[in-house]
């Protein structure tokens, strides 16, 4: 049962390069998001999708890209870091389906990633 | 736009004692789930406990129940027979009960728990 798997846990940039943080799920999940989680904000969320072909942006969207182009994956896209965006970040997916897990939500490890 | 204020940064809690995390949240909506989840030094994300708002009776898993309070927009988390374990921070969180783009949670600031031996 591998669930959410987010790759790789760490990673350290320098500002201005890009990146792609990979998120896969063996679910069957129609949503996945991605969250930023910094110190004393919670987790925020960054975009997330309702399907296959289907985008759109949470409440902290810019300097991220993302696309899903299968339901399985959903990476997230970092063009041009930044220091501010230093984070960890969360994928999670969660069934639209009828049941008692429709409304759960299963995260990924955690990415952590510095931006010097 | 919804917003969940979990009013104590840090709580601490003698094992085998009870401890009692609070949560506040603003909606004008009718029908949401509210969620507690664990996040312990691994980093990982776990869904401690659960609350539909149609639901008045409290939600309980094992030594973890809630005070859901609606008309207050309450939503404690009590954490009784406190284990070294438990020691984590703890998120409150919210989300609208539909589907579509209302998979979206909030989530509050967290508490962070320390269990003393």
């Amino acid at each position: 049962n591998a669930g959410v798997t987010q790759t790789p846990k760490f990673q350290v940039l320098k500002t201005g390069q890009s990146m792609t943080l990979q998120c896969a799920q063996d679910m069957n999940h129609e949503y996945m998001s991605w969250y930023r989680q910094d110190p004393g904000m919670g987790l925020r969320l960054i975009h997330y999708s309702v399907g296959a072909g289907i985008t759109d942006q949470g409440e902290v969207p810019n300097g991220y890209n993302v696309s899903r182009s299968t339901t399985e994956d959903f990476p997230l896209r970092l063009l041009s870091a930044a220091p501010s965006q230093t984070s960890v970040y969360f994928c999670a997916s969660s069934s639209q389906a009828s049941g008692s897990t429709k409304n759960i939500q299963y995260f990924g490890a955690g990415t952590r990633l510095s931006v010097l | 736009a919804q917003t969940v204020t979990q009013s104590q940064p840090e709580m601490s809690v003698q094992e085998a004692e009870t401890v009692t995390l609070s949560c506040t949240y603003d909606t004008s909506e009718s029908d949401y789930y509210l969620f507690w989840y664990k996040q312990p030094p691994s980093r990982q994300m776990i869904l401690v406990i659960r609350q539909e708002a149609y639901k008045q009776q409290n939600a309980t898993e094992n030594r973890f129940s809630v005070n859901f309070q609606k008309a207050a927009k309450s939503f404690s988390l009590k954490i009784s027979d406190s284990q070294l374990g438990d020691a984590a921070m703890y998120f409150c969180a919210y989300r609208l009960y539909s589907g579509g783009s209302n998979y979206k949670l909030t989530f509050g600031k967290g508490t962070l728990l320390t269990v003393n031996p």
